[in-house]
């Protein structure tokens, strides 16, 4: 059973652009909501994370919009970047009780020059 | 160390062979996790660790593969009778505590011939 569902699956975005990645859980205990950028041949590293208490967070070209209400989340990268390409991950848990993250299923996002 | 140390980087092994994979996670983290990812794929959970808790095994795909953690540290993952669709990037992470960022290692990049 896949917890946390994300789309899209790929997304080419030129150079400049704004690339959005969404995801949606069910789990309404999810507190922590961790972003994962992958290069390839690279192990997975946090990009930026949010907790429910606030709606956005932005560091640098990266904001994560959450909206607990629609158990939403999205990631927006501005001014996209060919260097920003790479895959994606959204992930969910339950920080405050405990229990391993849940992953999205990735997405790879390729920028133009 | 400085971070999520994994060995052997690369394997290559014969299509029935037993192999063993090894993670050392980052001093101090009582979390950890084994995922595995295909190629151009997301990540599968199979097996998470926390502190001297019951792991929670519900990922791993077969009898064929297990897992443990000796001292609270070093993780090995072994996989009996190799097949080839055992071939992917196994991936080991930790944590400092349950449900907070997860320090992913460089992989072991399995191919069964």
């Amino acid at each position: 059973q896949q917890q946390v569902k994300q789309s899209p699956q790929s997304l080419i975005v030129q150079k400049g652009g704004i690339s959005i990645i969404n995801c949606a859980y069910e789990n309404t205990a999810f507190d922590y909501f961790p972003w994962y950028q992958q290069f390839p041949g690279k192990g997975p590293a946090l990009l930026i994370a949010i907790r429910p208490d606030v709606s956005e967070k932005k560091e640098g070209r990266f904001t994560i919009s959450f909206n607990n209400s629609a158990k939403q989340f999205s990631l927006h990268i501005m001014d996209s970047q060919p260097g920003d390409s790479a895959t994606y991950f959204c992930a969910a848990s339950r920080e405050t009780s405990g229990s391993r993250l849940a992953f999205g299923e990735g997405t790879q996002l390729t920028v133009n020059p | 160390g400085a971070g999520v140390s994994q060995s052997p980087s690369n394997k290559v092994t014969e299509k029935g062979k037993d192999v063993e994979l090894r993670c050392d996670p980052i001093s101090g983290h009582t979390a950890l996790y084994w995922y595995r990812q295909s190629l151009g794929q997301g990540l599968e959970f199979l097996i998470y660790f926390q502190g001297n808790s019951a792991p929670d095994k519900s990922g791993l795909p077969s009898d064929r593969f297990s897992a443990e953690r000796t001292g609270g540290s070093v993780s090995t993952l072994t996989i009996q009778r190799t097949q080839q669709e055992d071939s992917a990037v196994y991936l080991c992470a930790s944590s400092r505590t349950r449900g907070t960022e997860a320090f992913f290692g460089q992989g072991t990049r399995l191919t069964v011939v």
